[in-house]
């Protein structure tokens, strides 16, 4: 079983949707949770860290349930430059192997 | 610029050869994280310096990987008798930890990416 995993996707939602994507880990001693964007051929880069709280970023939400051992992105009103692989990463056991999103016209 | 760099940024080599990455991490960072990613997987970790002390190493990284931060500031990444099975983008990202449990975003380079013919 792999230490993190996420929604297999691709998602292709039209602009405007909302999506959700869940990210699952094993390891739960983890004590930080993060929400990478890659975009084709880039490196990845930090969308939002995610608290025990919740955290809302405008149009990003993310949440975590440390009893499921999960954690979970929202993006609402998307829009057609959110279009990337969403990577979560859980400290202690690495990234998940990322979820494709496509925002359609 | 002052985020983290790599060098060279595109490798071709063929097989049997040894071939050499460098990493300059962010100046004020502390740890220092070496990844390899293939088409369709998230980052793979491979490991990490704590200053110039490596102080994790992956169980998938063979004999044939080594890598050093020697002053506590840049670092490289060998790998010698390259397979083909080495063809992967090879990421750096460097973050400043107070190392008290909580871990800070890791900030990554733009990722060698190596091809073994």
């Amino acid at each position: 079983r792999k230490e993190v995993e996420q929604d297999p996707g691709p998602f292709n939602v039209p602009e405007g949707a909302t999506v959700a994507f869940n990210c699952t880990y094993s390891n739960s001693a983890s004590q930080s949770f993060f929400w990478y964007r890659q975009d084709c051929r880039k490196e990845p880069k930090l969308l939002m860290s995610v608290y025990s709280s919740g955290n809302e970023d405008g149009r990003f939400t993310a949440q975590l349930n440390r009893a499921s051992q999960y954690i979970s992105l929202l993006i609402r009103d998307s829009k057609l430059s959110d279009s990337a692989t969403y990577l979560c990463a859980v400290t202690g056991s690495g990234f998940g192997p990322g979820t494709r999103l496509s925002v359609l016209p | 610029d002052t985020g983290v760099s790599q060098d060279p940024r595109h490798k071709i080599t063929k097989r049997g050869q040894n071939v050499t990455f460098r990493c300059d991490p962010i100046s004020e960072h502390n740890r220092l994280y070496w990844y390899r990613q293939t088409l369709g997987q998230g980052p793979e970790f491979l490991t990490y310096f704590q200053n110039e002390a490596q102080l994790e190493k992956s169980r998938l990284l063979s004999d044939r990987f080594s890598a050093e931060r020697p002053k506590g500031s840049f670092s490289t990444l060998e790998i010698q008798r390259t397979e083909q099975g080495d063809s992967a983008m090879y990421l750096c990202a460097s973050s400043l930890e107070s190392g008290q449990g909580f871990q800070n975003e890791q900030f990554f380079g733009p990722g060698t990416r190596l091809t073994v013919l």
